[in-house]
């Protein structure tokens, strides 16, 4: 069975303050892993897909790497508009089915 | 492009009741899956509908269920409700050719009492 653990549970940082997000994964035949932004009483937000071990991608303040057993959300100098629930979610077999952790919650103060 | 729309999107039902809850995927996506988010749980793949027929479904009981029309737009059905059933319904939809993007609507937020 899948299994998807993120840590920490929850994360307070200063505006500026730079840190990572971990979401390490036991499966078998990973297709994808998705990382995922929440606002309370919303949908997730689409972030990025990581397909194999040494891929980076960037989207403004966010770099998403991944390794064999393990991904990390890398914030820099972030934003009190950063604050969210980040979720990490892993794709196997066929089809679009996702199984996801329970998600970091980042709170970015002034 | 229009997002995912999600109808209704609260919902306040009663124990023994049934509901039906509507997705319309992004217009051209042909796959919509279904989510159940609990605060204990975290979010919990229900089911994912291709081309009108079921594709994966889940760990949960037949109370759930499931289908998909021939514009791509689905629905869900929860039988005979009970209390834990209260829950944050969401569906994402992906196309045939981004795959890897999946992208989800507001959910629907059912309330059993």
């Amino acid at each position: 069975e899948d299994q998807v653990t993120q840590s920490p549970e929850a994360l307070r940082l200063q505006e500026g303050e730079s840190s990572s997000l971990n979401c390490s994964y036991t499966v078998s035949g990973l297709r994808g892993l998705f990382w995922y932004r929440q606002d309370p009483g919303k949908g997730p937000e689409f972030l990025f897909t990581l397909y194999s071990a040494g891929e980076e991608k960037e989207k403004e303040r966010l770099k998403a790497t991944l390794t064999k057993k393990e991904s990390f959300l890398h914030i820099t100098a972030p934003k009190p508009e950063d604050s969210a629930t980040y979720l990490c979610a892993v794709q196997t077999g066929g089809g679009n089915k996702l199984t996801f952790g329970t998600g970091t919650q980042l709170k970015v103060e002034l | 492009k229009a997002g995912v729309t999600q109808t209704p999107r609260y919902l306040i039902k009663t124990r023994g009741q049934q509901v039906t809850l509507s997705c319309s995927p992004i217009s051209g996506h042909r796959s919509v899956s279904w989510y159940q988010q609990t605060p204990g749980q975290g979010l919990q793949f229900l089911f994912e509908y291709f081309s009108e027929t079921q594709r994966n479904k889940g760990n949960f009981p037949g109370r759930f269920s499931g289908r998909q029309f021939s514009n791509s737009r689905s629905e869900m059905n929860v039988s005979t409700l009970e209390l834990g059933d209260s829950a944050l319904y969401l569906c994402a939809s992906s196309s045939t050719t981004s795959w890897d993007e999946q992208f989800f609507g507001p959910g629907t937020r059912l309330t059993v009492l």
